[in-house]
């Protein structure tokens, strides 16, 4: 199975606070999960990205927490701020075999940070 | 470094035509995977290509195509434009393929 099931669809987080996001998947010949951010109009930006050898990954604001038994893994962005409000997606990576270059996204976030 | 450029930016095409969107991949890399993102079906993969070989395909019918010069640029083309083609067409690259995947702007195509 390929799917990456993402949660939840919309967040809405006061400034200064915890904005978490989970994502579980069901392949377990994954082997890299990144997370993008999406601002209108753009592209999605690679923000962080973990691998499951590693249970917990920070850069800066963001921290990635990796879950291997229970195959989930979610981004925590600590002290929200405005310029964060975007859509967030998490991704799943399979290096081998025929998988090439595909990259298996949730559904994306939908987070709003306000003033 | 310069990041990943797609043009054109924006295209608007009549049902029936053909389209062809160019993909300028970072420096050094040297795979290029192309992605379809509409509000209802999210981002799903169309296809991905290493030094001018396609390595993978999504589910997307043959309009959809794909090809990579030896400067690793690439194009995609849809032949035959329905109006359910209308979305964004992403181009990531890479440098050998899914990891360190960095995406371009994007092409907004809507057909009419």
């Amino acid at each position: 199975q390929q799917q990456v099931k993402q949660s939840p669809q919309s967040l809405i987080v006061q400034k200064g606070g915890i904005s978490i996001i989970n994502c579980a998947y069901e392949n377990t010949a994954f082997d890299y999960f990144p997370w993008y951010q999406q601002f209108p109009g753009k592209g999605p930006a690679l923000l962080i990205a973990i691998r499951p050898d590693v249970s917990e990954k920070k850069e800066g604001r963001f921290t990635i927490s990796f879950n291997k038994s229970a195959k989930q893994f979610s981004l925590h962005i600590m002290d929200s701020q405005p310029g964060d409000s975007a859509t967030y997606f998490c991704a799943a990576v399979y290096a081998g075999g025929t998988s090439y270059g595909k990259l298996t996204f949730g559904q994306g976030t939908i987070l709003t940070v306000h003033p | 470094k310069a990041g990943v450029t797609q043009t054109p930016r924006y295209l608007i095409k009549t049902r029936g035509q053909q389209v062809t969107l160019s993909c300028s991949p970072i420096s050094g890399h040297r795979s290029v995977s192309w992605y379809q993102q509409t509000p209802g079906q999210g981002l799903q993969f169309l296809f991905e290509y290493f030094s001018e070989t396609q390595r993978n395909k999504g589910n997307f019918p043959g309009r959809f195509s794909g090809r990579q010069f030896s400067n690793s640029r690439s194009e995609m083309n849809v032949s035959t434009l329905e109006l359910g083609d209308s979305a964004l067409y992403l181009c990531a690259s890479s440098p050998s393929g899914g990891q360190q995947a960095f995406f371009g702007q994007g092409t907004r195509l809507t057909v009419v």
